[in-house]
């Protein structure tokens, strides 16, 4: 049974370019969770989806940020216009289906670095 | 949202328990206390969990104190392997019956050999 997959794990934009980066969950786990990471702090909580639904997305940016997590397919986080703020660890989590599940497993993170 | 406070780093010998603390003293009732390390900058990876009562499984033993305000993760026989940035995490549910993890800042656990 695979992990959580990410990709790509390195990621360089140049300032005002878009990135996206995606996330398989684990098979059979429906809900999707993303994280972003500053150097030396912890992970802080940016949205969270169902298939076809976001259902808390009270950590993410008003403004250039997006999320998705189609019927069929990996989720996607999409930062427009990115600035060199943006550079930091964006880590995935997957659960199983229930009412939120129980833990959360991460996969291995993509690391955006903005030029 | 409930907030952890940990201490930023700590050492172990190898072999002796790390007993790593958390103080969660703004808990709610139903909110569970997890922990997860995180080596070399991966994804954080899952150790335990726990509402009231103690718990230990195969990697670890979890203490909480009957107020619920802290606990404790104790690794038993600490490895070099185990050094990491161990996250006391109070998961959080909604107003929507949803769930979120509040990470802290982590405690940096350096295993010395």
């Amino acid at each position: 049974n695979a992990g959580v997959m990410q990709n790509p794990r390195h990621l360089v934009r140049r300032r005002g370019q878009e990135a996206r980066l995606r996330c398989s969950p684990m098979k059979g786990h429906s809900h999707v969770y993303w994280y972003r990471q500053l150097p030396e702090e912890g992970l802080k909580f940016m949205v969270y989806l169902q298939k076809e639904n976001i259902i808390d997305e009270s950590g993410m940016p008003k403004e250039r940020f997006s999320a998705e997590f189609p019927k069929e397919g990996p989720s996607i986080l999409r930062i427009q216009q990115v600035v060199r703020g943006d550079s930091a660890a964006y880590f995935c989590a997957s659960s199983p289906p229930g009412f939120g599940g129980n833990e959360q497993y991460f996969g291995p993170g993509t690391r955006l670095t903005v030029t | 949202d409930a907030k952890t406070t940990q201490p930023p780093s700590m050492d172990c010998a190898e072999g002796r328990a790390a007993n790593l603390p958390c103080n969660h003293s703004t808990i709610s009732g139903n909110e569970y206390v997890y922990w997860y390390r995180q080596i070399h900058s991966q994804g954080p990876q899952y150790i335990i969990h726990g509402l009231k009562n103690n718990e230990t499984n195969e990697m670890a033993s979890l203490i909480i104190t009957e107020d619920r305000k802290s606990s404790t993760l104790i690794l038993p026989h600490a490895t070099l392997r185990d050094t990491a940035v161990y996250y006391c995490i109070v998961r959080r549910t909604t107003t929507s019956g949803t769930y979120k993890y509040i990470f802290g800042t982590g405690t940096r656990l350096k295993v010395l050999a």
